[in-house]
């Protein structure tokens, strides 16, 4: 059992540049949500999908796009990369409709952009 | 904004002690609270879950839960060197909606 997989782990870019952000989870939760992770201002939430064909902004959406594709995937895109955007994301997938379930987390995609 | 706060730290205690991990939320509303331990590189894990105000104890560790004063903590019994890391409150809103906001964290240093 995998989990919540992330793709790719690690990633490089140039200002302007995009790309996309895979995340899929087995465990049929119906919330994905998409953070992210800076030194000091712990884990940021940019986007999340409550359940599949919904999505909403978090606290920093800006210069990003998602898309909810089937209830496993929920992908993350920077369409003009800038160096703000260097951090850690983090996916992660909840099962809806129990408020007290906790969130389980990928491995995370260290992002730079230079 | 609903807000989750924590102490950054660094939290410095020897090992064997008690580590006492504070958080406040703005949220009157939120009725699901989450304690996370994440090691320098790794992602978050869950340590502890609360919804009731009082304690909820799962072996050395032990949560606290205080609606009126809109406060929760983490208490870790019996340090150890492997609990350094970073703690992460996190809070559920309220509205019922699916939207999890983190503290910043407290970076826990125990010493051996």
């Amino acid at each position: 059992n995998a989990g919540v997989t992330q793709t790719p782990k690690f990633q490089v870019l140039k200002t302007g540049q995009s790309m996309t952000l895979q995340c899929a989870q087995d465990m049929n939760h119906n919330s994905m949500y998409w953070y992210r992770q800076d030194p000091g201002m712990g884990l940021r939430l940019i986007y999340y999908s409550a359940s599949e064909g919904t999505t909403d902004k978090g606290e920093v959406p800006n210069g990003y796009n998602v898309s909810r594709l089937n209830k496993r995937e929920f992908s993350l895109r920077l369409e003009s990369a800038a160096p703000s955007q260097t951090s850690v994301y983090f996916c992660a997938s909840r099962r809806q409709g129990a408020v007290n379930t906790e969130a389980f987390f990928g491995q995370g995609t260290r992002l730079t952009v230079v | 904004q609903k807000e989750v706060e924590q102490n950054s730290g660094p939290l410095s205690v020897p090992e064997g002690a008690i580590a006492s991990l504070n958080c406040t939320y703005s949220d009157r509303g939120s009725q699901s609270f989450f304690w996370y331990r994440q090691y320098s590189g790794k992602s978050p894990e869950l340590i502890m879950s609360i919804y009731s105000n009082g304690d909820k104890e799962d072996g050395r560790f032990t949560a606290q839960l205080n609606k009126a004063s809109q406060y929760v903590s983490l208490l870790i019994r019996d340090s150890q060197p492997s609990d350094s890391a970073t703690y992460l409150c996190a809070v559920n809103e309220s509205g019922g909606y699916q939207k999890v906001t983190f503290g910043t964290g407290t970076k826990l240093q125990v010493i051996p």
